[in-house]
């Protein structure tokens, strides 16, 4: 079936280090979205991506679609506290058009 | 802040019990939605209920059954719910219609425990 592989499931970086997760997709995707969820809180919209090589910025994270729209990233520069939590990728599924979530990565700051 | 308002925010109940949550956006949206959410999982659809009427039920079990009164308003009805069924039960509202246009405003989730 469709699906949407995120790697890594982890990512312990100390302040001030850069973070990357990457996405993976089994099929071409319309779009794909990522959200972020706080520990103990709900998923927050970040960011839409819909076009080929579609590269997009928000102050310290910078986001990326593949040319086949197939794969995506998600960079975050110089990490913060702030930017604790989980990073979920998710793109429509093929059949009813219903989010696929990746497994999500988990950002955890190194005291 | 949320502009999808859920309660409540935490829930014990037993396995014989009835109880329900409760999800209300007032942005316009006309698509809604029940996912459940296990620790250290993603968000996992439940059903979708479009323009008030119910399209996607994800095969979820009949001890749950969801209801929209009106576009603002979700509710999800749990009876005779397991242990397993324990976890953060979230409300999102979106897009025009089920068609995944946009993104999902999430409300801050139930979090349900079975006894």
């Amino acid at each position: 079936g469709q699906q949407v592989m995120q790697i890594p499931q982890y990512q312990h970086v100390q302040e001030g280090e850069d973070f990357t997760t990457y996405c993976n997709s089994s099929t071409t995707l319309s779009n794909i979205q990522w959200y972020k969820q706080r520990p103990g809180g709900h998923p927050v919209f970040l960011i839409q991506l819909v076009k080929s090589g579609e590269v997009k910025k928000q102050k310290r994270l910078t986001f990326q679609f593949g040319e086949a729209k197939k794969n995506s990233s998600l960079h975050i520069t110089a990490t913060q506290t702030t930017d604790v939590g989980t990073y979920f990728c998710a793109g429509p599924r093929d059949s009813n058009y219903q989010l696929i979530w990746g497994a999500g990565t988990k950002l955890i700051i190194k005291p | 802040d949320t502009e999808v308002t859920q309660t409540p925010k935490h829930l014990v109940m037993g396995m014989t019990n009835k109880k329900s949550l409760k999800c209300e956006q007032h942005m316009g949206h006309r698509a809604m939605y029940w996912y459940k959410q296990k620790a250290k999982k993603p968000p996992e659809l439940m059903f979708v209920y479009s323009y008030e009427k119910l399209s996607i039920n994800e095969s979820v079990p009949s001890r749950f059954s969801p209801e929209c009164p009106n576009s603002s308003l979700l509710n999800l009805h749990l009876h005779a719910l397991q242990p397993e069924d324990s976890a953060l039960y979230l409300c999102a509202s979106g897009g025009v219609g089920f068609l995944n246009t946009g993104e999902l405003f999430f409300g801050e989730g139930s979090r349900l425990t079975v006894l």
